[in-house]
């Protein structure tokens, strides 16, 4: 019931083109979903995040959309760029100040 | 503002030797979570400290433990290395207890021969 699960492992994506990421939740106690990304030789940062209350955010190129009802969130990456490659988590806590992470997709543009 | 800073950046140790990590929060940030990742397992979270005192843990053996200096400052130590203990330990650093807002250091990149 803990657990936050992500796909796809890696993602290859033509430059601007659109990039999608999943994750799904099992825990209805979460109420904060935030997406990190990690470059290679740096800690993971965060990049946006959402609450249950709406079913999207947007934030420049990078949307996430949210499904309360099918306890589901996914991030899109409009028009992807080469600096767009990194790995992305996705993420999900709750009340108790505990944080879960998703295993991670390694995402790669092509010029 | 400075960030998150840990130190070593990279460590090689062998099998029953014990390692000990250090963590620099951000200015100001009380809370300090420390996270093992692995290609498989990605982020897990090992515990957080604030105010000196461990607030969560997570779900690793008692060779893994750690402690919160009164300036903030973490250290995580691992006794009794074992092969698959290899892997990047990441710390976090926020305001509070709440993981809204984390900001991450480089990590420690530890491998155990």
């Amino acid at each position: 019931q803990q657990q936050v699960k992500q796909s796809p492992q890696s993602l290859i994506v033509q430059k601007g083109g659109i990039s999608i990421i999943n994750c799904a939740y099992e825990n209805t106690a979460f109420d904060y979903f935030p997406w990190y990304q990690q470059f290679p030789g740096k800690g993971p940062a965060l990049l946006i995040a959402i609450r249950p209350d709406v079913s999207e955010k947007k934030e420049g190129r990078f949307t996430i959309s949210f499904n309360k009802s099918a306890k589901q969130f996914s991030l899109h990456i409009m028009d992807s760029q080469p600096g767009d490659s990194a790995t992305y988590f996705c993420a999900a806590s709750g009340w108790d100040d505990k944080i879960i992470f998703g295993k991670g997709t390694r995402l790669h543009i092509l010029p | 503002k400075a960030g998150v800073t840990q130190t070593p950046r990279y460590l090689i140790k062998t099998r029953g030797q014990q390692v000990t990590l250090s963590c620099s929060p951000i200015s100001g940030h009380r809370s300090v979570s420390w996270y093992q990742q692995t290609p498989g397992q990605g982020l897990q979270f090992l515990f957080e400290y604030f105010s000196e005192t461990q607030r969560n843990k997570g779900n690793f053996p008692g060779r893994f433990s750690g402690r919160q200096f009164s300036n903030s400052r973490s250290e995580m130590n691992v006794s009794t290395l074992e092969l698959g203990d290899s892997a990047l330990y990441l710390c976090a650093s926020s305001l509070s207890l709440s993981k809204n807002i984390q900001y991450f250091g480089a990590g420690t990149r530890l491998s155990v021969l």
